[in-house]
Order: C-alpha cells, then sequence, then structure tokens
C-alpha cells in the first residue's frame, strides 16, 4: 500500500532553521514534492525530488533518500510569512500515476 | 500568465443536484487532476489524466466523474452530490520539463451540498 507521515504541528522562531520530515511506503515510487499551503489557499509548489541527495532553492532545500523511503524540507533564516502547512507529496506508478499527498505539517514561525 | 482557473469558486446546493465544476489551464499540460481537501485527511486524489482521452480514478473517485475531450480542460461532475462531499476541491496541472515536474493547483473550489 501508500502511505506517507510527516508531523502534524512544528514552531521555529524566526531566523532560525526548520526541517520538516518526511517518510513514505510506496511500491512504485516516481518522484517526490513539497508544497505550501497557506491557510485558505491553493498550495505552491516548492520542490521535487527524483533522484537521492539535496536539491537547493534559495532558503528551501529538499533531500531524499530512495532506499530509506525518507526526504526532509529545510527552510533557512525563517520568515514570518513561512508560517504555512507544509505538504509532502509522493508520485506512484504502480497501476497508473497516482500522485499521495500526506496530512502536512502546519509550520508555526514566532518572533 | 500560466495559470490553472476553476469555476466557481463557490457552491452552495442540495443532495442530489448535478453539478460540474470546470477546470481549465493554459500552459498545455498533458497531466491534469482532481483533489479534494477535508481537516485532518489532506489532499486526496479524486481522479486524474495523463492526456486527451486518457483518465484514471485516485484514491477517492466513488461519487465523481471526470472527462478529457480537450487538452486544457477538465471538468469535474457530480452527478448526485451528498452531504459527504462537502469539501474544498482543487484542480491541478503538471507536466515533466528539464528533469523536474511541477504541478500548478487552481484557487480551489468550495463546495457545500445540503
Amino acid at each position: 500500500g501508500q502511505n506517507i507521515d510527516q508531523p502534524t504541528e512544528m514552531t521555529a522562531t524566526e531566523g532560525a532553521i526548520v526541517q520538516i520530515n518526511c517518510t513514505y511506503q510506496t511500491s512504485g515510487f516516481n518522484g517526490l514534492f513539497w508544497y505550501q499551503q497557506h491557510a485558505g489557499e491553493a498550495p505552491t509548489f516548492l520542490s521535487y525530488n527524483v533522484l537521492d541527495g539535496l536539491e537547493e532553492k534559495g532558503r528551501f532545500s529538499s533531500f531524499l533518500s530512495r532506499s530509506k523511503g525518507y526526504s526532509y524540507l529545510l527552510l533557512k533564516e525563517l520568515q514570518m510569512k513561512d508560517s504555512a502547512s507544509y505538504l509532502c507529496a509522493v508520485r506512484d506508478r504502480t497501476g497508473g500515476f497516482k500522485t499521495i499527498f500526506g496530512t502536512g505539517t502546519r509550520l508555526f514561525v514566532k518572533a | 500568465e500560466a495559470q490553472v482557473t476553476q469555476n466557481p469558486r463557490y457552491l452552495i446546493t442540495v443532495t442530489g443536484k448535478k453539478l460540474t465544476v470546470t477546470c481549465s489551464q493554459n500552459m498545455n499540460h498533458e497531466y491534469m487532476s482532481w483533489y479534494r481537501q477535508d481537516p485532518g485527511l489532506g489532499l486526496r486524489q479524486i481522479y486524474y489524466s495523463m492526456n486527451v482521452e486518457v483518465t484514471d480514478k485516485g484514491d477517492v473517485p466513488e461519487g465523481y466523474k471526470v472527462s478529457r475531450k480537450e487538452k486544457r480542460n477538465f471538468p469535474l461532475i457530480l452527478e448526485s452530490p451528498s452531504p459527504n462531499q462537502t469539501s474544498l476541491y482543487f484542480c491541478a496541472s503538471s507536466a515533466w520539463d528539464r528533469g523536474t515536474d511541477t504541478q500548478y493547483f487552481g484557487p480551489g473550489t468550495r463546495l457545500t451540498v445540503l
């Protein structure tokens, strides 16, 4: 079956670094996404990893280890506007080409 | 401007009254999806389409229909809506380009079925 786990909530301080973990189980892995979603808005794309390693994009980095079924999103120099939900999602090519989302991690950034 | 549009943005209806939520993208993307988002359950894929005339079930397809007659449009049809279909719905499109796969979401449709 398919399963994605990520923490429900995290709190961090403005200017700090926070790491949001995601573990997944899928038989037909075909890429992992991270999205940011502010309350009442649509998700916006942050990153895509299909090979092992770290992808860096400004203040945001995403890491993937396919052998461990593990990814993390790293946010540096946190800003108040980073308070949002962060969604981990996996593309699964088993019997099709589905996209499965975790339930999201709500990040609170405090001053 | 590259975008995914959905209509309507808000809809209140009654049980059993057929409705259609439209979705359109202007990026020539092949892959399109519909999701519903419910508190505590996250985003769940309803249907997806790999290309014109190619559609497939996601994790929660019961009670929904879709069609993909043109590349840009992917309407979601609820033939006989029920209260458990009250939810926030998102349409999305994506394409593989230069080693990455970026999925763009529409603004969402908040549906209430009474």
